[in-house]
């Protein structure tokens, strides 16, 4: 068991580029969450994958976000033409179909400027 | 719809001090709730959970009641270290094959004085 692995840990860039985040969840866990964390506040749900279907995105999640988890292995966090709103912690969850409660990363911390 | 309310920090005690973190929930059906922990440049961390009404989860000398007469899962610990001081995060979640997301509270920030 490796844990939960995010890369970046940290991206800076530019107002309107794009980034794209990484996630490895620990293997054989076949859901996977996206989370996002302000400073001072808590986590807040994005979206969540069960093996490779995409089975629910928070209204958080606007036109300009999008995630993938092909194979139902590995996920990506796209986020285009950032904004500075969109500066937080990227956190990344996964576990398996019988246990309540789940394992996280590290996160990657975005800033924009 | 579904919501967690922790007590406001920071929350700052000395050392071997007692400690109590309120937390109160609303949501519909029985939810689980959970208590996580966030270190200094650290992930969140699962302190403990309890899934049914009455369980206590304990961890590392930390304990919550899962209470639903009065939908509260306080944290409480009999004397604290210093290596406690931490943000602590309530959290619930609909549990196994229902809506898994869990909706965690704003976080508590605990710092605590040698």
């Amino acid at each position: 068991d490796t844990g939960v692995s995010q890369n970046p840990r940290h991206k800076i860039t530019k107002r309107g580029q794009n980034v794209t985040f990484r996630c490895d969840p620990i293997s054989e866990h076949n859901r996977l969450y996206w989370y996002r964390q302000t400073l001072g506040q808590g986590p807040e749900f994005l979206t969540y994958f069960q093996n490779e279907a995409q089975l629910e995105k928070s209204r958080l999640l606007s036109d300009r976000f999008s995630a993938e988890r092909p194979k139902g292995s590995f996920s990506t966090l796209e986020i285009q033409r950032t904004e500075q709103g969109d500066s937080a912690m990227y956190l990344c969850a996964s576990s398996p179909p019988d246990r309540v409660g789940y394992t996280f990363g590290s996160g990657t911390r975005l800033t924009v400027v | 719809g579904d919501s967690v309310t922790q007590m406001e920090g920071p929350v700052t005690l000395s050392e071997e001090a007692f400690l109590t973190i309120n937390c109160t929930y609303t949501a519909t059906g029985y939810p689980s709730l959970f208590w996580y922990v966030q270190y200094p440049g650290e992930g969140l961390q699962l302190l403990l959970k309890a899934t049914k009404a009455d369980d206590k989860g304990s961890n590392k000398g930390f304990e919550a009641t899962y209470r639903k007469e009065t939908t509260s899962f306080h944290l409480e610990k009999g004397s604290v270290q210093v290596s406690d001081s931490a943000v602590y995060f309530c959290a619930l979640s609909k549990g196994l094959n229902r809506d898994d997301k869990i909706i965690f509270g704003k976080g508590t920030r605990l710092h605590i004085l040698p």
